[in-house]
This record gives structure tokens, sequence and C-alpha cells, in this order.
């Protein structure tokens, strides 16, 4: 069975910290490797990786992937409580499924 | 554009009643799709389509149906609600198979 999974389930940081979220997959015909934060609401799209040791940039974010090992990364660099949000990583696999983990919940202290 | 609309909102049923989730999108997205989320869960599909007319089950399909007669409407219908049901649902649309835009949500309980 396809799965995702995060790592840690939940932290709490302060403001300043650099943290480091995780995703480890096993999927069978993997495509795309995505993620998404989720502040009460909807899931908005961050960051999307295919090519294994390539960084993704935007602002203080930052994600890579390792298909080898078959997981990815997000860093979220000098944290703001505005980081504070789940979240999710999804893989997409060949065919129209993304398979989604169950996302980690960041708080963000001042 | 107003991106990926849901309604409604928030609903309230009892178990066996029958109710409709709508969502519409305007980007011309081909793609559609139904997930639910649980508390503390990822997102789960329930059914996706590819395009007007073409509709398949995702991984959770079990007391729900869809229908795709237009690009830009993809609702959702619950025959018989039972308390299982009872999660937040979420629509999402998408150009490719990958980045997917999702709508607001529609909270629904079933007692």
């Amino acid at each position: 069975e396809d799965k995702v999974v995060q790592s840690p389930l939940s932290l709490v940081v302060h403001e300043g910290d650099t943290v480091t979220l995780n995703c480890s997959y096993e999927v069978t015909n993997f495509r795309s490797l995505l993620w998404y934060k989720q502040e009460k609401k909807a899931p908005t799209f961050l960051f999307m990786l295919t090519s294994s040791g390539i960084e993704k940039k935007s602002g203080r974010l930052s994600s890579i992937l390792d298909k080898k090992e078959l997981f990815s990364i997000l860093n979220i660099t000098a944290t703001q409580t505005g980081d504070s949000a789940v979240y999710l990583c999804a893989v997409g696999e060949y065919g129209n499924k993304l398979v989604f983990g169950a996302g980690t919940i960041l708080r963000v202290k001042s | 554009n107003a991106g990926v609309t849901q309604t409604p909102k928030f609903r309230i049923l009892k178990i066996g009643q029958s109710m409709t989730l709508q969502c519409a999108q305007d980007m011309n997205h081909n793609y559609m799709y139904w997930y639910r989320q649980d508390p503390g869960m990822g997102l789960k599909l329930i059914y996706y389509s590819v395009g007007a007319g073409i509709t398949d089950k995702g991984e959770v399909p079990n007391g729900y149906n869809v229908s795709r007669s237009t690009t830009e409407d993809f609702p959702l219908r619950l025959e018989l609600a039972a308390p299982s049901q009872t999660s937040v649902y979420f629509c999402a649309s998408s150009k490719t198979r990958d980045e997917q835009f999702f709508g607001p949500g529609t909270r629904l309980t079933v007692l």
C-alpha cells in the first residue's frame, strides 16, 4: 500500500528558530513530491519536486528531494508566527492521484 | 478569477439524509478532485475527474457519487449520510496532474 509518512507530528519553536520537516514515502510509481501549507482552511501550494538533489527555494522556505532514500525535507529559517500552520507532504503518482501524509503541525511562539 | 469555490461552508445532516456538495472552478482546469480530511489525518481522495463526462474512484469512494457534466462543476453527492462521513471536504482542481488548487472546504457533521 502506498504511504507517505511525515515527522514530527507536531513541534513548537520560538520566532527566529530554524525548523526541518521530514517526509518519507513508499509509492509504486513516483512522479513528484509536493509540499502544501494549510492554515485553518484550504491547503496552499508551496513546492513541487521531481528531481533528486535540486533545492527549491522561496524566501525563507526551501525543500529538497532524495529519490534514492525516498524522502524530502522542508526547511524554514528565521521562523515567524505567520509560519504557524499544518505542513502537508503529498506524492504524485503516475495516474491522477496525490497521496497525502498526515501533516506536521508547526506552532511558532513569539 | 474566483479559483475553486465550494458551497455550503458548513452543514449538519441527520443520519440517512442526502445532500450535494457543490464545487466550481473558473480556471478551465480539466482535472478535478474531491478529498475528505479527518482530524489529525491527511487528505483522502474520494473521487476525481480528468475531464467532462469522465470520473473515477479514489481511495475512499463508498457512500459518495459524483458527476462531471461541465468542465467547471464537479458536485459530490452523499445519498444516505452516516456519522462516519463527518469530515471536512475539499474540492481541488489542476491543469496538470500535479499542482492542485484547493477550495475553502465544507465542514459536514452527521448526527
